[in-house]
């Protein structure tokens, strides 16, 4: 099974609707980030959440974590253009050791916004 | 603002040629990684590199592959002997101290083996 399960694996909405994006660990987690990555094209860091019920926002984008569940969403209101592309999930199972950067990525979700 | 940049954009090989990939990262950072991404495929963890030396490698980072700090500024990542499945996006990326997991990632580098 994934270690990480991203949902939906691709998504279209009108521009100015809101969406949610899932990722589900299997594993404990010491650490869920998020990225953009616009296709053929690097990884832009987007978020980092460490802490049980933790919240934050940027923007019009606000991502969630339920530690317990081992989930987090990343929702976008009145969507954009501009926030069209590929959005990772990424974790890190390990508190200790290392260099911490070695994060376990999900598939990704493609998020496409019609004008 | 600093970036984090990649040299090749592009390589083709001929299989069983060496391929080194070089990354400059950004300049007050001192974790640096190489990831991969074979098409259509997840982001991939390579190997971590501190204090000049490599601090956690996955199962894919074998013999054939190895990483050096030649100097101040660059960061390359060499294949010795590439195969057809090395073909693949890689990605360098760096992070300054106390940021665990926000890394910078450069544009990547395509690597098409023939």
């Amino acid at each position: 099974s994934q270690e990480l399960e991203q949902s939906p694996q691709s998504l279209i909405v009108q521009e100015g609707k809101n969406l949610t994006i899932n990722c589900t660990s299997s594993k404990t987690l010491y650490g869920l980030y998020w990225y953009k990555q616009k296709y053929g094209e690097g990884l832009i860091f987007l978020m980092m959440l460490q802490k049980g019920g933790e919240e934050k926002s940027h923007e019009k984008i606000t991502a969630k974590l339920d530690e317990k569940k081992q989930q987090s969403s990343l929702h976008i209101t009145a969507s954009q253009p501009s926030h069209a592309g590929i959005y990772l999930c990424g974790a890190r199972h390990r508190n200790y050791g290392g260099s911490q950067g070695n994060l376990i990525f999900g598939k990704g979700t493609k998020l496409s916004v019609k004008p | 603002e600093p970036e984090v940049t990649q040299t090749p954009s592009h390589q083709v090989t001929q299989m069983g040629q060496e391929v080194i990939l070089r990354c400059v990262p950004i300049s007050n950072h001192l974790y640096f990684y190489w990831y991969r991404q074979i098409l259509g495929q997840k982001v991939e963890f390579l190997v971590s590199f501190y204090n000049n030396e490599i601090s956690e490698k996955s199962e894919i980072f074998d013999d054939q592959f190895s990483v050096e700090r030649p100097d101040g500024s660059n960061f390359t990542l060499k294949i010795r002997s590439t195969k057809l499945e090395d073909s693949a996006m890689y990605f360098c990326a760096s992070r300054p101290p106390g940021l665990a997991g926000e890394l910078f990632f450069g544009e990547g580098s395509r690597l098409t083996v023939l």
